[in-house]
């Protein structure tokens, strides 16, 4: 399957200041990814749809300006956290390949915000 | 309502148990179902996956599907202390959104 990084793996951050996630594939081109954000005991909730090329494609209640997304080649993708709060420390998972039995998930990036 | 429901246990179990796993989902037009498995601080890893009703076997792991009563199971025959690790259940239509369970950690003792 294909193999998905996410820089960094851990993160602390003062709240008020912006954080820069990266989830690279390193043997798919991937036009599509997507980032989910998962809190502790509950599901991965989809954020957006990163388009390579194009704009992102944001979720109901998922704010585009508070999360910003490029996606400027076919294997890297960032989402930046804007103003980070409290409130925004998860887990944060992106995922590469569209067939349901192509399915690989970075190994996440755990945002804590003081 | 949620779209799918998994109880999150957790589930502890001596080595060498059967192991049941179980979803249920409110949306008839689900089409593909799926079973991760999650270490602790990692990404899913997609485990099993199968298209509609029907059973899927791969080792130790069996994929059960009905559709008729829009629930699916996963079994792990012989477990083993490895499989320790949160498993969420995933389901999607033919469109790429996946809705995915809670997910339920089990830990196997040895």
């Amino acid at each position: 399957g294909a193999v998905v990084s996410q820089h960094p793996s851990w993160v602390i951050c003062k709240s008020g200041t912006s954080v820069k996630i990266e989830c690279r594939s390193l043997d798919f081109q991937a036009t599509t990814m997507f980032w989910y954000r998962q809190f502790p005991k509950q599901s991965l909730m989809l954020m957006a749809t990163s388009n390579e090329g194009s704009k992102a494609t944001y979720e109901q209640g998922v704010e585009k300006d508070k999360f910003l997304i490029n996606h400027a080649s076919l294997t890297l993708s960032t989402l930046t956290v804007t103003s980070a709060h409290p409130e925004d420390s998860s887990f944060y998972i992106c995922r590469v390949g569209q067939a349901y039995n192509e399915q690989f998930f970075g190994p996440g990036t755990r945002l804590t915000v003081l | 309502q949620k779209e799918v429901e998994q109880d999150p246990g957790p589930l502890s179990v001596p080595e060498g148990a059967i192991v049941s796993l179980n979803c249920t989902y409110s949306n008839s037009a689900f089409q593909y179902f799926m079973w991760y498995r999650q270490y602790s601080r990692k990404g899913p890893e997609l485990l099993m996956y199968t298209y509609s009703s029907g059973n899927k076997e791969d080792g130790r792991f069996t994929a059960q599907v009905d559709k008729s009563s829009k629930y699916i199971s996963l079994f792990i025959r012989d477990s083993q202390p490895s499989d320790s690790a949160t498993y969420l259940c995933a389901m999607r239509t033919g469109a790429n959104n996946l809705f995915f369970g809670t997910g339920t950690r089990l830990t196997v003792i040895p």
